[in-house]
């Protein structure tokens, strides 16, 4: 059953603007992953934050966790035409921490 | 250089027609995955195999089968292909099956039933 539940479902926006994809999950997590997914291809993975974590960074990405409020949010800046992608967050469930499930998604489309 | 390979990437059956989708990994991860993508939705877990240990999800229909005749090899079956198993087919891998761990995915096999 799907765990995580993005938002917005799809996002526009300038070359050069940052964006803000969120995930909310129901119940307690072990770990948290954000994929990134071109049209038509596989997906690849992008960043892991754990449970004990706040804030992670890579490159350009910047990934937040909030454990209270059981949300994550995945920040691009800077963002470029090549970053128009669907983005997943995959969560697992307490205490099970191999099972992953995914979110819907969402569409990013950056114009250029 | 290393990766996994899902082959056909597209692949056109008819209803009720068998179909055997295929997945191959250089990658020597003991864990392989199968996921069901529908159209603007999330990737959805059919089953995995731990090595050869064969684990499916509680969901997914006995018209889905798979078979891991060895650590690079894994196969997706579909009995009797309806309208609605239309969708992308996702493969992925991982080394230890964790949830620290990275799924490398294939690029996908796209199924239409006509």
């Amino acid at each position: 059953s799907q765990q995580g539940e993005e938002d917005p479902q799809a996002l526009s926006i300038q070359e050069g603007e940052n964006a803000t994809m969120n995930c909310s999950y129901k119940t307690s997590i072990n770990n948290l992953q954000w994929y990134r997914q071109n049209s038509g291809r596989g997906l690849v993975h992008l960043i892991l934050i754990r449970s004990n974590e706040r804030e992670k960074h890579s490159g350009r990405l910047r990934v937040t966790l909030d454990t209270s409020k059981k949300s994550s949010s995945l920040l691009i800046t800077a963002s470029r035409a090549a970053d128009t992608a669907s983005y997943f967050c995959a969560t697992d469930a307490v205490p099970n921490n191999n099972d992953m499930r995914f979110g819907a998604g969402t569409r990013l489309t950056v114009k250029p | 250089d290393a990766m996994v390979i899902q082959n056909p990437r597209y692949q056109v059956t008819q209803f009720g027609k068998p179909v055997t989708l295929s997945c191959s990994q250089t990658l020597n991860h003991n864990v392989m995955y199968w996921y069901q993508q529908k159209s603007s939705q999330a990737p959805k877990l059919l089953f995995h195999y731990y090595d050869k240990d064969f684990n499916n999800e509680a969901d997914t229909p006995d018209n889905f089968q798979s078979r891991r005749p060895n650590t690079s090899f894994c196969f997706l079956d579909i009995r009797s292909p309806g309208l609605g198993d239309a969708a992308m087919y996702l493969c992925a891998t991982s080394g230890s099956g964790t949830s620290t761990d990275t799924q490398y995915f294939g690029p996908g096999t796209r199924l239409t039933v006509l």
